[in-house]
Order: structure tokens, then C-alpha cells, then sequence
């Protein structure tokens, strides 16, 4: 049982460049949604999918785009990526029930010089 | 608005010390849910627990123990002997409604996170 799984791993990207983050959760979750850490901030929302179908910003949505494919994939572009975006993405998905806890892929490590 | 504070940025203990890490929230909602993540040094987040606000139950899982408490808005997380695999960043959450209804939770508030480092 696979979980959360984003690709890539490692990305470096050079300003003005862009690129997609890929997410697919094989555990049936209705939600999903995207976070980035930075060091000494935590994690932070960027986009959400409460459900299939929807999507919603989170509280740093600038920069970026979403993508709910279906109930498995999440996706998260960058269009014209900047080095304030350097930092580490994470999936995460969870069930409707209200007391599940959020399930997180391992992460992807995006550089932008 | 919402908000999750972990005032300890680093903590550093020698093997077999107990620790306390401590997490201070605000939200003006009446259920909510408390979350304590691990983050080892190979970055996965690991889920460790759940508190929602009608249970102030302490709850204790082998060397791990939480204190919830919401007199003071506090949620914090005690170490009992601890050992050096304890070493990582652990982090506080806070789940609330994603919808008026308060029919779906899923966006979790994270706290800066404790950075805790276990000597041997």
C-alpha cells in the first residue's frame, strides 16, 4: 500500500521556469491538499480539494495552480517559478471522517536559482 | 484567525531525560481538532495524535504522553526517557472546517515546529 506518492523527489529550476508537482493517493481519501515548509514557519497551505471537483486556495495560493484530475491526483504547477518558491512540498490526503488525521507523501525538494 | 504557537525552536537533551514540548493555540471554534506530528531527519511527517476538544482525557502511548488542556489552550507533548531515535522536529496542528457547515476538516494550522535533539 503505496500511500501518498509525489514526484519528484528533487527538482532545481531556474527562474521563469515551469513545472508540475505530481500527487496520487491509492487510499480512496476524498481530500487533498498541498503544503510547503520552510525553515522556522512550519507547514503552510497553499491549495486544498476538500473533494473531487473542487479546489480551493489555502493561505499561500500566489504562484501557483492546482489540478484535482480525479479522486486519486492532486497536482501542483508552478508557472513561472521564482526563488521564493524554493522550499519543500508536501501531498497530503485524509477521509471525510472529521477526526482522521491528514496522511503526507514524503516530500519533493524544489530549488529555483 | 487561527493560530498555533510552539515557543521552543530548538531543544537539546541528553539520552534518558524527559522533555516537554509545548503548543499554545487560539481559534474561535468550538470543535476543533489537535494534532502532533514527528518529522525525522529523513523528512517523512509522521502522524502520532489526535485530541478533539471534548476530550481532555490525557492520554499516554508507551514513553509518549499529551496534555491537553482548554483552560489554557494548550496541547503538550512529553517525552519520558528519552532516547536518541527521539531526535527530529515535531510539530503541532490545529484541524478546523473547510466549509460553513463545519461538515469537512482537513486544514490543518501547523505550529513553526520544535527542533529536539537527543544526546547520547
Amino acid at each position: 500500500n503505496a500511500g501518498v506518492t509525489q514526484t519528484p523527489k528533487f527538482q532545481v529550476l531556474k527562474t521563469g521556469q515551469s513545472m508540475t508537482l505530481q500527487c496520487a493517493q491509492d487510499m480512496n481519501h476524498n481530500s487533498m491538499y498541498w503544503y510547503r515548509q520552510d525553515p522556522g514557519m512550519g507547514l503552510r497551505l497553499i491549495y486544498y480539494s476538500a473533494s473531487e471537483g473542487t479546489t480551493d486556495k489555502g493561505e499561500v495560493p500566489n504562484g501557483y495552480n492546482v489540478s484535482r484530475l480525479n479522486k486519486r491526483e492532486f497536482s501542483l504547477r508552478l508557472e513561472s517559478a521564482a526563488p521564493s518558491q524554493t522550499s519543500v512540498y508536501f501531498c497530503a490526503s485524509k477521509d471525510r471522517n472529521r477526526n482522521s488525521p491528514l496522511h503526507f507523501g514524503n516530500g519533493t525538494r524544489l530549488t529555483v536559482t | 484567525a487561527q493560530k498555533v504557537t510552539q515557543a521552543q525552536t530548538e531543544i537539546s537533551v541528553v539520552e534518558k531525560e524527559d522533555v516537554t514540548l509545548d503548543c499554545v493555540y487560539e481559534t474561535r471554534d468550538t470543535t476543533y481538532y489537535l494534532f502532533w506530528y514527528k518529522q525525522p531527519p529523513s523528512g517523512e511527517l509522521v502522524f502520532l495524535i489526535r485530541r478533539n476538544s471534548f476530550d481532555e482525557q490525557n492520554e499516554i502511548s508507551g514513553r509518549y504522553s499529551w496534555n491537553f488542556q482548554k483552560s489554557t489552550s494548550s496541547f503538550n507533548f512529553t517525552i519520558t526517557a528519552s532516547q536518541v531515535v527521539d531526535s527530529a522536529v515535531y510539530f503541532c496542528a490545529l484541524s478546523e472546517p473547510l466549509n460553513a457547515g463545519g461538515t469537512s476538516y482537513g486544514k490543518l494550522t501547523f505550529g513553526q515546529g520544535t527542533i529536539l535533539t537527543v544526546h547520547p
